[in-house]
């Protein structure tokens, strides 16, 4: 089945730099890779997607990229601002035979004011 | 303003006891997910369902069961719960499968097994 590794599981950042999360998938047939933001006492919640037709996609200050052949997409935030701190996950479709999402084991994002 | 709802954010059990969670959405999804989360391990996949009485078996079904009866309700239930299920349970909904839609999360509800 699919599977999914996120790196670093943890980042901390200054207020105003730039923050880059990776992660790299298995399944050749997935076809599409959201991000999502848990703050504390939350559920996850979308950030943003991208499906497998496009390479990137931007929105605001939060961009992902995707490669297929390398089979690695990455989340970049800019100009990061303490509201971003946070655990971020990455996902992708298929494995487990199941359509549920496959997940990263997360990072938590630290903005150092 | 899609919403997810889970009918209890804390909840604390006794080895081998029944235990429901329920989740409700508003917005006539088709389909409806239970995933656990652990510090280091991320969400998984417990079941899924994709229509009212259908339900599919996730990543790590064991020790659960799940019952949907009406579309926007669906239950996650510990038969006998046991000490390794205490976890953090999220529900989710999305529109459709097969276009790969945007999963909607309730706000979870922490469980724990004495």
């Amino acid at each position: 089945g699919e599977n999914v590794e996120q790196h670093p599981s943890t980042l901390s950042v200054q207020e105003g730099d730039s923050a880059v999360i990776k992660c790299t998938y298995s399944d050749s047939a997935s076809n599409y890779f959201p991000w999502y933001k848990q703050e504390l006492g939350k559920g996850p919640q979308l950030i943003i997607d991208i499906r497998s037709n496009v390479g990137e996609k931007k929105d605001q200050r939060i961009a992902v990229t995707l490669n297929k052949t390398a089979k690695h997409f990455s989340l970049h935030i800019t100009e990061t601002q303490p509201e971003d701190s946070a655990v971020y996950f990455c996902a992708a479709t298929g494995g487990g035979g199941a359509d549920g999402l496959t997940f990263g084991k997360g990072t938590h994002l630290i903005i150092q004011p | 303003d899609v919403k997810v709802t889970q009918s209890s954010r804390y909840l604390v059990k006794r080895t081998g006891e029944k235990v429901f969670l329920e989740c409700v959405q508003d917005m006539d999804h088709e389909n409806m997910f239970w995933y656990r989360q652990d510090p280091g391990l991320g969400l998984r996949l417990i079941y899924f369902s994709y229509d009212v009485k259908m339900k599919e078996k996730g990543d790590i079904p064991e020790g659960y069961s799940v019952s949907r009866e009406k579309k926007e309700r669906f239950s996650l239930i510990l038969e006998s719960a046991s000490t390794n299920q205490t976890s953090m349970y999220l529900c989710a909904s999305s529109y459709q499968i097969a276009a790969r839609e945007t999963q909607y999360f309730g706000p979870g509800t922490r469980l724990l097994v004495l």
